[in-house]
């Protein structure tokens, strides 16, 4: 079962813009989690973000949290043509007992053109 | 450098064979996770583990089947029944809990021949 949605399903944007991709999830998580996927390779964990904060800072990327929404958004900032890769959204579910597992959305394809 | 292996990183299976992919860690991580990717969808869950001789169904998990013998260790075996079995696998591992980052390798291939 897939929980998060990503929006858009593609973006292509020029060197030096910004970038922002949105995740929409159903049921309560305890967290939210953006990951980044270059062509054929695994999946690098980029920031995690708990339930009960609503922004966080890594570097070039900003993700904020409305969990009234249930949506979370991944703004990467004076993009880069290294930037080019599939972006993901993962939550964890706020289920009795603990989850074990995350639970992935289909992911943002964003092209960063030189 | 810790890490985690996966092989091999092309793999093709004939009709009623059963394969193996390896996934191999050196993090010292309890959890592991084995999960299938289809051309522009997200991951699917297949088996994941938290603990050694103890593995779960995730949601996929028909036609596949896995082992967790040792810490380090969690193959995953394609089997015949698994009728559409052309994806990118990929394996990650994390510390124990769902919520912890999980780390991937660089995925297997799968093709049928």
């Amino acid at each position: 079962s897939q929980q998060g949605e990503e929006d858009p399903q593609a973006l292509s944007i020029q060197e030096g813009e910004n970038a922002t991709m949105n995740c929409s999830y159903k049921t309560s998580i305890n967290n939210l989690q953006w990951y980044r996927q270059n062509s054929g390779r695994g999946l690098v964990h980029l920031i995690l973000i708990r339930s009960n904060e609503r922004e966080k800072h890594s570097g070039r990327l900003r993700v904020t949290l409305d969990t009234s929404k249930k949506s979370s958004s991944l703004l990467i900032t004076a993009s880069r043509a290294a930037d080019t890769a599939s972006y993901f959204c993962a939550t964890d579910p706020l289920t009795q007992g603990g989850s074990e597992k995350l639970v992935f959305g289909k992911g943002t394809k964003l092209t960063v053109n030189p | 450098d810790g890490g985690i292996t996966q092989s091999p990183k092309y793999l093709f299976r004939k009709e009623g064979q059963n394969v193996t992919l390896s996934c191999e860690q050196n993090l010292n991580h309890d959890a592991m996770y084995w999960y299938r990717q289809d051309p522009g969808q997200g991951l699917r869950l297949i088996y994941y583990s938290q603990i050694v001789n103890d593995f779960q169904k995730g949601d996929i998990a028909e036609g596949y089947s896995v082992s967790r013998e040792k810490k380090e260790s969690f193959p995953l075996t394609v089997t015949s029944a698994q009728k559409n079995p052309t994806a990118f696998y990929l394996c990650a591992s994390s510390m124990r809990g769902g919520w912890r980052p999980q780390h991937f390798g660089d995925g297997t291939r799968l093709s049928i021949l």
